[in-house]
C-alpha cells in the first residue's frame, strides 16, 4: 500500500529554520498538505497544495514541492511552532487519502 | 466562523456498534465534502471515510471498508459514522473535518472539530 515517508522527529534552536521531508511515490502527480497538531489539540491547516499558506498562518512556514519529496519549512522557528506535523496527499488513484507518520518539532 | 462538534463516543464491548455525528455551523454544509479522520492513543493521524458533498460517493480506508459507513444529512447540516463490529484496534479520538476542492478537483481537509474519544474495550 502507498506510504508517506517523514523523520520522526526535527529539532531546532529559536530563531533557526525547520526543514520536514515528506517522500512518496505518487507526490509527482498529487498535492502535498501539511497539517500541525499541537499536544491535545486538532490538527490545523498550515500549507495547501504544495506551498500555498491559509490567510492566517504566519508568512514563516512555507511550502515546496519538487519529484518525490514535498517540504515544510519554518523559517525562524519559534518555541510556539512545537508541534507534531503531518503531510497528507492521496495515492495515485486518488481514491486513498494517506498521512505521514509525523514529525515532531522541537524548538529549544 | 467554521464549527464542526463531534458527539457520539464512548467505551463499547468488541464486536457491538456505535454511531458517531458531527454538527457543522458557519459555512454552507451541501457545499463540501466531508471526512471523518482518527488517531489511535499516542498514534499518528488515520484517514477513515469520505463522503462526497452531495452523498453521492463514498471513500473508505482499507482498515475500516465493509465495516463502517460514512452519511450525511445536508438538511440538518450533519455528518455521520456509522461502525459496526467494532475491533479493540478502532479505539481512537475520531475526527470529521471538512473537505473543500483542489484547484486539480480532488478534496482536501482544511478545518477539522475537536475530536470524540472512542473506547472499544471488554
Amino acid at each position: 500500500s502507498y506510504e508517506l515517508t517523514q523523520p520522526p522527529s526535527v529539532s531546532v534552536s529559536p530563531g533557526q529554520t525547520a526543514r520536514i521531508t515528506c517522500s512518496g511515490d505518487a507526490l509527482p502527480k498529487k498535492y502535498a498538505y501539511w497539517y500541525q497538531q499541537k499536544s491535545g489539540q486538532a490538527p490545523v491547516l498550515v500549507i495547501y497544495e504544495d506551498n500555498k499558506r491559509p490567510s492566517e498562518i504566519p508568512e514563516r512556514f512555507s511550502g515546496y514541492s519538487s519529484g518525490t519529496t514535498a517540504t515544510l519549512s519554518i523559517t525562524g522557528a519559534q518555541v510556539d511552532d512545537e508541534a507534531d506535523y503531518y503531510c497528507c496527499s492521496t495515492d495515485f488513484t486518488g481514491n486513498h487519502w494517506i498521512f505521514g507518520g509525523g514529525t515532531r518539532v522541537t524548538v529549544l | 466562523q467554521v464549527k464542526l462538534v463531534e458527539s457520539g463516543g464512548g467505551v463499547v464491548q468488541p464486536g457491538r456498534s456505535l454511531r458517531l455525528s458531527c454538527e457543522a455551523s458557519g459555512f454552507t454544509f451541501g457545499d463540501y465534502g466531508m471526512y471523518w479522520v482518527r488517531q489511535g492513543p499516542g498514534k499518528g493521524l488515520e484517514w477513515v471515510a469520505l463522503i462526497w458533498f452531495d452523498g453521492s460517493v463514498e471513500k473508505y480506508g482499507d482498515s475500516v471498508r465493509g465495516r463502517f459507513t460514512i452519511s450525511r444529512d445536508n438538511s440538518k447540516d450533519t455528518l455521520f459514522l456509522q461502525m459496526d463490529s467494532l475491533r479493540a484496534e478502532d479505539t481512537a479520538t475520531y475526527f470529521c473535518a471538512r473537505g473543500p476542492y483542489d484547484s486539480s478537483g480532488y478534496y482536501y481537509i482544511d478545518y477539522w472539530g475537536q475530536g470524540v474519544l472512542v473506547t472499544v474495550s471488554s
